[in-house]
């Protein structure tokens, strides 16, 4: 299995504010995803990262808001902009690899907005 | 869209237990995964198992795919066992998008 490095680990940010969230994968890989997954909640799928195009976003996420690289195949960024409270999450990079339909997850980045 | 929904929705059990989690899913899928969810949030790969049955250890998955439902057993449970099990599934015609359910919080008590 891939190993998924994600930066930062945690932040705390001020409402106004933008934070890009950096992940790293130790091999190629054929997808990549960004996911949120809000308090108690379960996870909701931001955008599909697409290498060297812009991203296939899901109902309810802008690429206003939620604007994501991928300039290789080991290397994405989400920047969560403009931030409210309610962007309080936690922030999780998958990456499906090139032999398996297997998805593999990131150690995700707690954010908090005050 | 597809719907996912798991049960029971919470499970407290003493270790040493054996438990079922079941996971219901609203239409056709050509992808299913089982993910357990640690207490400190790393989420971490069980099966991919979009029919039929497989075995790791002390955990075993089972998809009906025509009945629209997939079991995971555990057994012997031990308290590292503790955490969010999500199950999540995506649709024909190779849709990479995993739909995700949701969750069963299991505790096991020592």
């Amino acid at each position: 299995s891939a190993v998924i490095s994600q930066k930062p680990s945690r932040d705390i940010c001020q409402r106004g504010t933008s934070l890009t969230i950096q992940c790293q994968v130790d091999s190629q890989v054929t997808m990549m995803f960004w996911y949120r997954q809000q308090p108690g909640q379960s996870l909701t799928l931001i955008a599909t990262a697409n290498q060297g195009s812009e991203a296939t976003y899901e109902s309810g996420f802008v690429i206003d808001k939620f604007p994501i690289s991928r300039p290789n195949l080991t290397f994405s960024t989400l920047t969560v902009s403009n931030m409210s409270p309610e962007d309080s999450s936690i922030y999780l990079c998958s990456v499906r690899g090139f032999s398996n339909y297997e998805q593999y997850f990131g150690p995700g980045t707690r954010l908090t907005v005050t | 869209g597809i719907q996912v929904e798991q049960s029971p929705p919470d499970l407290i059990l003493q270790e040493g237990a054996n438990s079922t989690l079941r996971c219901n899913f609203s239409d056709s899928v050509n992808n299913l995964q089982w993910f357990h969810q640690n207490p400190w949030g790393q989420l971490i790969n069980l099966f991919y198992i979009p029919s039929g049955t497989k075995q790791n250890g002390r955990l075993s998955a089972t998809t009906v795919a025509t009945e629209r439902y997939s079991l995971l057993y555990i057994s012997s449970s031990q308290t590292t066992d503790s955490g969010v099990y999500f199950c999540a599934v995506g649709g024909e015609g190779g849709n990479e998008k995993l739909t995700f359910g949701t969750g069963t919080r299991l505790t096991i008590i020592p």
